[in-house]
């Protein structure tokens, strides 16, 4: 079955404290991406991935930071987690610009 | 570049009636579109898209939208409400001029009355 998935699918973790949230797909997109949704401002895109090692900046890249290492894994990495950081987090693949994006089913991150 | 507005986030109709989602978008270069849709406490899936084939898309669910450039607008339509359709709907465009980046609207949540 064709899928995204993420985890962990719910987080609770406290201000500092290093996360790593896993992104795979099985479709052999080339491209991957990082959203994250927010009550009343939809999603926004914080980084993406054209191709293995070929990333870049979304429109709220701060405080995060990604890898593509393998063309499956799309890991979203938060060095220092602060509290403006508790968000419902989407990775989603495409084959292209055409195509249309699959997500994951989210995972809701709290930082206390 | 390119950007999405959805009017309204919010919509309310009752069971049975017409459901009318309004997607606007700008693009330098001719768009791709598309609608997702985003159940409670599930990822967003694809509804329909239109990559400048037929002007009239039809989506899954019964949902379908037409693309009119001459109003920049990509709404979506439903003749028929029912209850499982209660949901968030995003609109998003990307453009043919080569980037991957597409852009979001903000999200219509519609709410079936029965």
């Amino acid at each position: 079955e064709a899928q995204v998935t993420q985890n962990p699918r719910y987080l609770i973790t406290v201000t500092g404290k290093k996360l790593t949230v896993t992104c795979s797909q099985n479709m052999n997109h080339e491209y991957m991406s990082w959203y994250r949704q927010d009550p009343g401002l939809g999603l926004r895109q914080i980084y993406y991935s054209m191709n293995v090692e070929v990333t870049d900046k979304g429109d709220v890249p701060e405080g995060y930071k990604v890898s593509r290492k393998e063309k499956r894994n799309f890991p979203l990495i938060l060095e220092s987690p602060s509290p403006n950081q508790t968000s419902l987090y989407f990775c989603a693949s495409s084959v292209g610009f055409t195509g249309e994006l699959f997500f994951g089913e989210g995972s809701r991150l709290t930082v206390l | 570049a390119q950007s999405v507005t959805q009017l309204g986030s919010h919509v309310s109709v009752s069971e049975g009636a017409l459901v009318l989602l309004r997607c606007n978008y700008s693009s330098s270069v001719p768009p791709y579109l598309f609608w997702y849709v985003q159940y409670p406490n599930q990822g967003l899936q694809l509804l329909l898209k239109y990559t400048s084939a037929a002007t009239l898309v039809k989506g899954i669910n019964g949902f379908e939208a037409e693309f009119k450039k001459s109003e920049t607008s990509f709404h979506l339509t439903k003749p028929s409400a029912h209850m499982s359709d209660a949901a968030e709907y995003f609109c998003a465009v990307t453009s043919s001029g080569g980037s991957y980046i597409p852009t979001f609207g903000r999200g219509t949540s519609l709410i079936v009355h029965p």
